[in-house]
């Protein structure tokens, strides 16, 4: 069954520095996704992208963040000057364009930052 | 205001039986559709089934079912025959609009406990 990856699995990185997070979405899926998840709370929706260019971003995704989709097969995340409260689990998530009954995450990339 | 409330913050249940997880939603959208993931220990978020808000029949996936009561506003997770692999977050979550193209707005999730 087709599934969404994300790598790495776990990062550490002092505070200040850059992350990028990367995700490999579906293959026949448009629309891409970041939510994160700070330890214990709900998930949070941080932005959507379709047709190369964000769709909707929450509060959250502030000038800190970028997505990119830099090829055919990867969706990126980064997070430029990390902070400690950028701690979390970040999903990234897909769906079919024709699709409104799935969103398929995947197994998420928990961001450590010291 | 809560978009997606849930109220039990953790459930118990021993093997074998049925256990209902409550969500209510809140939305002034006539298209919407709501979803249950599981969240085992180690992270991953399961897509578990859907609903959506012109469903007339609730969904079903195998031990899982959704209780839709539209007019309550209501989406319970009723899973029957419990097993202890079932021990896990649950969390539900709703899309507003009609495509796929929409953001997911989580509740704060249910901790289950299937004990043997």
């Amino acid at each position: 069954e087709p599934e969404v990856t994300q790598t790495p699995s776990h990062q550490v990185t002092q505070m200040g520095q850059e992350v990028i997070l990367r995700c490999v979405p579906i293959s026949n899926h448009l629309y891409f996704y970041w939510y994160r998840q700070i330890l214990g709370q709900k998930v949070e929706f941080l932005v959507s992208f379709y047709n190369n260019e964000i769709s909707e971003k929450s509060e959250i995704f502030d000038d800190q963040f970028s997505v990119e989709r830099p090829d055919g097969s990867n969706f990126t995340l980064k997070i430029r000057s990390t902070k400690l409260e950028d701690s979390a689990m970040y999903f990234c998530a897909s769906s079919h364009i024709d699709r409104d009954d799935e969103q398929y995450f995947g197994p998420g990339t928990r961001l450590t930052v010291t | 205001a809560q978009k997606i409330t849930q109220t039990q913050p953790g459930m118990f249940v021993q093997e074998k039986e049925a256990v209902t997880l409550d969500c209510t939603y809140d939305t002034s959208d006539p298209s919407y559709g709501l979803f249950w993931y599981k969240q085992p220990s180690s992270g991953e978020m399961i897509f578990l089934i859907y609903q959506g808000s012109y469903d007339q029949q609730n969904a079903t996936e195998g031990r899982y079912s959704l209780n839709f009561q539209k007019a309550r506003k209501s989406a319970n997770l009723v899973i029957s025959a419990s097993q202890l692999g079932d021990s896990a977050m649950y969390f539900c979550a709703m899309r507003e609009g009609n495509t796929g193209f929409q953001k997911l707005v989580f509740g704060t999730g249910t901790r289950l406990l299937v004990s043997p």
